[in-house]
C-alpha cells in the first residue's frame, strides 16, 4: 500500500516547455487534488476531481490542465511553462463518503523549477 | 474569498515549553471542516486532526491539544512540553462542501522552531 505517489520528484523546465506531472493513489479514493505551495502562501488548490472523467477548478487554475482518465491517476499538465509556475506541487486524495471523507492524504511533492 | 489566517509566521521556543499556534477562519457556512497539518523539514504533509463545525469538543492527543471555538472562529493548536522533533511548519485548513464541489483553503503556515 503505497498511498499517494508523485512522478517525478524534481524537474527543471525552460520557459515555454511542457510537461505532465503524474499522481497515483491506491486507496480507491474518489477525490483527487492538485496544489501548489509557494513560500509564505501555504497551499493553493489548482484543480480537483470528484471521480473518473471529472475535473473542477480550484483557486489558481490558470496555466494548468488536468485529466482523470482512471480513478487511481490524476495528471497535471503545463502546456507552456512560465517562471511563475516554479513551485512545489502536491497531489492529494480523499474518500467520497464516510467518517474520514474529508481527510486528505498527500503525496511527497514535486519540485518544479522553470528557468 | 473566505480566508484562513495564521497570524504567527514564525515561533521559536525552547524545548519543554508549551506553545500555541493560532488559526482564525472566515466562513459564511454553517457546515465546514477544519484541519491541522504538519510539514517537517523533509517536506511531506502529515495529517494531525479534523474537526467538524458541529462538534466543538476540544481534543487532546498526547502532547497535542486543539481548542475549537465557533464564537470566535478559531481553531488553535497547543503543543505541551515541546520537543525538537516538533520543529516544522504547521498549516491550518478549512473545507466547505456543497454537493460534490469542495472549497479548500489553507492558512499560510506557522514555522515552529524548538530549540534544544
Amino acid at each position: 500500500n503505497a498511498g499517494v505517489t508523485q512522478t517525478p520528484k524534481f524537474r527543471v523546465l525552460k520557459t515555454g516547455q511542457s510537461m505532465t506531472l503524474l499522481c497515483a493513489q491506491d486507496m480507491n479514493h474518489e477525490y483527487m487534488y492538485w496544489y501548489r505551495q509557494d513560500p509564505g502562501m501555504g497551499l493553493r488548490l489548482i484543480h480537483y476531481s470528484v471521480g473518473e472523467g471529472t475535473t473542477a477548478k480550484g483557486e489558481v487554475p490558470d496555466g494548468y490542465n488536468v485529466s482523470r482518465l482512471k480513478k487511481q491517476n490524476f495528471l497535471l499538465g503545463l502546456e507552456s511553462a512560465a517562471p511563475s509556475q516554479t513551485s512545489v506541487y502536491f497531489c492529494a486524495s480523499s474518500a467520497l463518503a464516510g467518517p474520514s471523507s474529508y481527510e486528505q492524504y498527500f503525496g511527497p511533492g514535486t519540485r518544479l523549477t522553470v528557468t | 474569498a473566505q480566508k484562513v489566517t495564521q497570524a504567527q509566521t514564525e515561533i521559536s521556543v525552547v524545548e519543554k515549553e508549551d506553545v500555541t499556534l493560532d488559526c482564525v477562519y472566515e466562513t459564511r457556512d454553517t457546515t465546514y471542516y477544519l484541519f491541522w497539518y504538519k510539514q517537517p523539514p523533509s517536506g511531506e504533509l502529515v495529517f494531525l486532526i479534523r474537526r467538524n463545525s458541529f462538534d466543538e469538543q476540544n481534543e487532546i492527543s498526547g502532547r497535542y491539544s486543539w481548542n475549537f471555538q465557533k464564537s470566535t472562529s478559531s481553531f488553535n493548536f497547543t503543543i505541551t512540553a515541546s520537543q525538537v522533533v516538533d520543529s516544522a511548519v504547521y498549516f491550518c485548513a478549512r473545507i466547505i462542501s456543497s454537493g460534490s464541489a469542495r472549497q479548500l483553503t489553507f492558512g499560510s503556515g506557522t514555522q515552529l522552531t524548538v530549540l534544544p
